[in-house]
């Protein structure tokens, strides 16, 4: 099984803050890697699909970035409406795993 | 605007056989550029993904979960099925379907949208 490492597993930060929550693979996925956003009591939500393209109507403060093991989603500027869990999730064997989330809280 | 909705049982006995239902409005089950998976999250904790089912009627089960696990398809009603067998209480989560988007020519996959998520709960 490919693991997924997400960190820090929570924040806090403060609206218009920049963001930064790492995702590391326990071996090498290329690009297969896709972060998703959940409130509580939500489903998640697609936000950026191999690892750096935006989804539609998603806004362009999100970003992702990375390859291989190592990966990034960045939020600049940070919203109230962005506090939520964030999840990666690789596809890159046919048993697909999710990273155990990042909670971002407000300071 | 494609749309997931789960149903089934909220409460499920040990040792029984949880179902639950998948329905889908917005797009056809058959369509070649997606297929269609389950994932479960116990209260407060991570995704865990189950399962999938290819337009072909092909399956891809989680090691975890294999030996209990069968997800089937409906095209006649477009939705698709959960069952895991032998539940216990570690078998107690949200469940949510969702769409696997699988673009042409490209080898990357993911999930959108999912559905609303059905709490089952396992107890006597």
């Amino acid at each position: 099984d490919i693991q997924m490492t997400q960190s820090p597993s929570s924040l806090s930060a403060s609206v218009g803050d920049r963001v930064t929550i790492t995702c590391r693979a326990s071996q090498s996925i290329d690009t297969f890697l896709n972060w998703y956003q959940q409130k509580p009591g939500e489903a998640p939500k697609l936000l950026i699909y191999a690892a750096s393209s935006l989804q539609s109507g998603v806004p362009s403060r999100f970003g992702g970035s990375g390859s291989g093991t190592d990966f990034t989603l960045t939020i600049s500027g940070l919203q109230p409406e962005d506090f939520a869990t964030y999840y990666c999730h690789h596809t890159y064997t046919s048993l697909w795993t999710f990273g155990q989330g990042t909670k971002v809280e407000i300071k | 605007q494609v749309q997931l909705q789960e149903s089934g049982p909220g409460l499920v006995k040990p040792s029984q056989t949880l179902s639950l239902t998948c329905a889908v409005s917005g797009a056809s089950l058959t369509s070649g550029s997606s297929y269609w998976s389950w994932i479960r999250q116990p209260a407060g904790k991570g995704l865990e993904w189950i399962g999938r089912i290819y337009t072909s009627g092909s399956t891809n089960y989680n090691p975890s979960l294999k030996s209990r696990v069968t997800i089937s398809v409906d095209t006649s009603k477009n939705q698709f099925s959960l069952k895991l067998s032998s539940v216990t209480a570690a078998d107690t989560a949200v469940y949510y379907c969702a769409r696997v988007i699988s673009p042409p020519f490209s080898p990357v996959r993911w999930f959108d949208p999912w559905g609303q998520g059905t709490l089952v709960t396992v107890s006597s």
